[in-house]
């Protein structure tokens, strides 16, 4: 099973759409949580780190279940720009280092 | 800030041939990685630095690649020799990772990578 599980889409969503992403991971000692943006021919960008609470910025919305170990992504209001793939990344901590596990991503296309 | 840096951007080589890639990361990131990603498919780690010292190259097929990062700063990444199953996208990652921030939220920052194909 791999550590982190994606869906690959591609979810196509008109502009102004509100889309949803979830991610699950497989091992409850994880400890950090992200969400990677990347481009077509682009190395990824930090989009935002996902806090236990909930966070937002601006139109995203991300949130943690550590209970059922998945962490999801909400984009209100599309732009076509947020056309994207959109990797959710977990870092596990083994003592003395950390390790970082890459889903392969679901790709976005907004369209107008 | 500057980011992390690569070289070259694209690299065309034919099957044999050796091949390096070069990496600066962000000025006192400790920690270092060098990924591959091929398309579809999300990075997955070849090797990972903590300051000079490998600390986790288990993914690193180690007939034909090596990687070093003297003075743990700048590190490079060599295939030889190149086989058509190695064009993809290696990328270079670095982040603040120190004992002090060992259960923090720091994420990984990625340079633009390099795109390598083989003919």
């Amino acid at each position: 099973r791999k550590e982190v599980e994606q869906d690959p889409g591609p979810f196509n969503v008109p502009e102004g759409a509100t889309v949803a992403f979830n991610c699950t991971y497989s091992n409850s000692a994880s400890q950090s949580f992200f969400w990677y943006r990347q481009d077509c021919r682009k190395e990824p960008k930090l989009l935002m780190s996902v806090y236990s609470s909930g966070n937002e910025d601006g139109r995203f919305t991300a949130q943690l279940n550590r209970a059922s170990q998945y962490i999801s992504l909400l984009i209100r209001d599309s732009k076509l720009s947020d056309s994207a793939t959109y990797l959710c990344v977990v870092n596990r901590n083994y003592g003395n280092f950390n390790k970082f596990y890459f889903g392969s991503g679901t790709k976005l296309n907004v369209k107008p | 800030e500057a980011g992390v840096v690569q070289s070259p951007r694209y690299k065309i080589i034919e099957k044999k041939q050796p091949v390096a890639f070069w990496c600066n990361p962000i000025s006192g990131h400790n920690t270092l990685y060098w990924y591959l990603q091929n398309l579809g498919q999300g990075p997955e780690l070849l090797i990972r630095y903590e300051n000079e010292e490998a600390v986790d190259d288990s993914q690193l097929p180690k007939d034909r690649f090596s990687a070093e990062r003297l003075k743990g700063v700048d590190s490079t990444l060599k295939i030889q020799p190149a086989e058509l199953g190695d064009s993809a996208v290696y990328l270079c990652a670095s982040r603040r990772d120190s004992s002090r921030y060992l259960l923090s939220n720091q994420p990984q920052h990625f340079g633009d990578g390099t795109r390598l194909s083989i003919l």
